[in-house]
């Protein structure tokens, strides 16, 4: 079935160091994919989308690539603030359905230090 | 920008009782989703409306029931209330049934059952 991992937090790093989240995904066809953030108390933001292949993703610094290759769509930042701290998911669109349902991963929590 | 607006960001029910949790988005989206979200579990989806009294079962459905009487109004029902339901609760919509399309949430309601 189709489905996303990603990569198991907490994730903690320094202020303006480099992030890398990697998620990696199965589907059948050719799903969009997408990376959600979640602030501590709010719901779920689009932070970017792909959707074909080679794709590239960019908002707020942060930037994910669509490999089908790999069937990757890593999430990265070359330099953190304290402010992206948060809950960040990898989703894809769910190619076998109606409605445009999403299938998320688990979400990884990234802690940033002042 | 689209709004999706959960009624309640914070809710105490006791077990037995019946309760309402609704959602309004304001961009005339067609599909509407609810989810819950709980610890190490991820969002896992309720239920979804693709069409003004449409609805069809996601995920965990059990326990649950929904209803769209309007296209802008999507109210998720505990029928009787269990602890096992207490979560975060939130409700997403997207514009089309078209592959692809994001969704975009509410703050979402953090619902305890007593």
């Amino acid at each position: 079935g189709n489905s996303v991992t990603q990569m198991e937090g907490p994730v903690t790093l320094s202020e303006e160091a480099f992030l890398t989240i990697n998620c990696t995904y199965t589907a059948t066809g050719y799903p969009s994919l997408f990376w959600y953030v979640q602030y501590p108390g709010e719901g779920l933001q689009l932070l970017l989308k792909a959707t074909k292949a080679d794709d590239k993703g960019s908002n707020k610094g942060f930037e994910a690539t669509y490999r089908k290759e790999t069937t990757s769509f890593h999430l990265e930042k070359g330099s953190v603030q304290v402010s992206d701290s948060a809950v960040y998911f990898c989703a894809l669109s769910d190619p076998d359905s109606s409605a445009s349902k999403i299938i998320f991963g688990s979400g990884t929590r990234l802690s940033i230090r002042p | 920008d689209v709004k999706v607006t959960q009624s309640s960001r914070y809710l105490v029910k006791r077990t037995g009782e019946k309760v309402f949790l609704e959602c309004v988005q304001d961009m005339d989206h067609e599909n509407m989703f609810w989810y819950r979200q709980d610890p190490g579990l991820g969002l896992r989806l309720i239920y979804f409306s693709y069409d003004v009294k449409m609805k069809e079962k996601g995920d965990i459905p059990e326990g649950y029931s929904v209803s769209r009487e309007k296209k802008e109004r999507f109210s998720l029902i505990l029928e009787s209330a269990s602890t096992n339901q207490t979560s975060m609760y939130l409700c997403a919509s997207s514009l089309t049934s078209r592959v692809g399309q994001p969704q975009h949430f509410g703050d979402g309601t953090r619902l305890s059952i007593l």
